[in-house]
């Protein structure tokens, strides 16, 4: 079966210093992948979304970026974190076929908090 | 931009009850939805999903019905147990990549 792991679970950091959250799957191949952020209380807001090795789409324009170096692992960073990042990240995968809808499926995600 | 939203931002029912959450889309073109749950400090978790060309599909102890012609979706939960407590989001795509969420229903089951 399929699992997704995302780490660390909860993160505090100061202003201005670098992130990196790290999602990897199991079970599946060539899947979809995504980073969420979660506001208290809100929706989830799509950040980024990988079809692929090397491809990134960005919705939201930010100090956030997302890499994908293995086929399993979607990566978050951030040279420089502000005070506005704070929130819950959440990383999603879904099966990569063209032609039909595939339900997304989440990790627990990191409650980041910037101080 | 696509809107999705919910008509009842919290939900009390009683343990044994049925409950009915509620949510609007704004898109005619979307063609997939689905319902999650979220307990609290976890990832949404899949509960069920509909495609456009179904107006009711089954699973246990949940059913969804989707009304394209008013654009309304429902997730209704048979005979609601204290563990159903959490907040559901419905999503929507008409691209399978891009989804939008709905802000979520917080369900309370009065034991």
């Amino acid at each position: 079966s399929q699992t997704i792991h995302q780490w660390p679970a909860t993160l505090v950091q100061p202003v201005g210093s670098p992130l990196s959250l790290e999602c990897t799957v199991e079970g599946t191949s060539n899947p979809n992948l995504y980073w969420y952020r979660q506001a208290a209380g809100r929706g989830l807001q799509l950040l980024f979304y990988s079809v692929g090795i090397g491809q990134i789409s960005s919705e939201v324009p930010q100090n956030l970026s997302a890499s994908r170096p293995q086929d399993r692992q979607f990566i978050l960073s951030s040279k420089k974190l502000l005070l506005s990042d704070s929130g819950f990240y959440l990383c999603a995968w879904s099966g990569n076929r063209k032609y039909s809808n595939q339900p997304q499926h989440f990790g627990d995600g990191t409650r980041l908090s910037i101080l | 931009g696509e809107s999705v939203g919910l008509h009842l931002p919290t939900l009390s029912v009683q343990e044994g009850d049925n409950s009915i959450i509620n949510c609007a889309y704004s898109n005619s073109a979307s063609d997939y939805f689905i319902w999650y749950k979220q307990e609290s400090g976890k990832g949404p978790q899949f509960i069920i999903d509909i495609r456009s060309n179904m107006d009711k599909r089954q699973g246990q102890r949940v059913t969804v019905l989707l009304n394209k012609t008013v654009k309304h979706l429902s997730l209704q939960i048979a005979a609601t147990q204290p563990g159903d407590s959490a907040v559901y989001f419905c999503a929507e795509t008409n691209t399978g990549n891009q989804f939008y969420f709905g802000t979520g229903t917080s369900l309370t089951v009065i034991p």
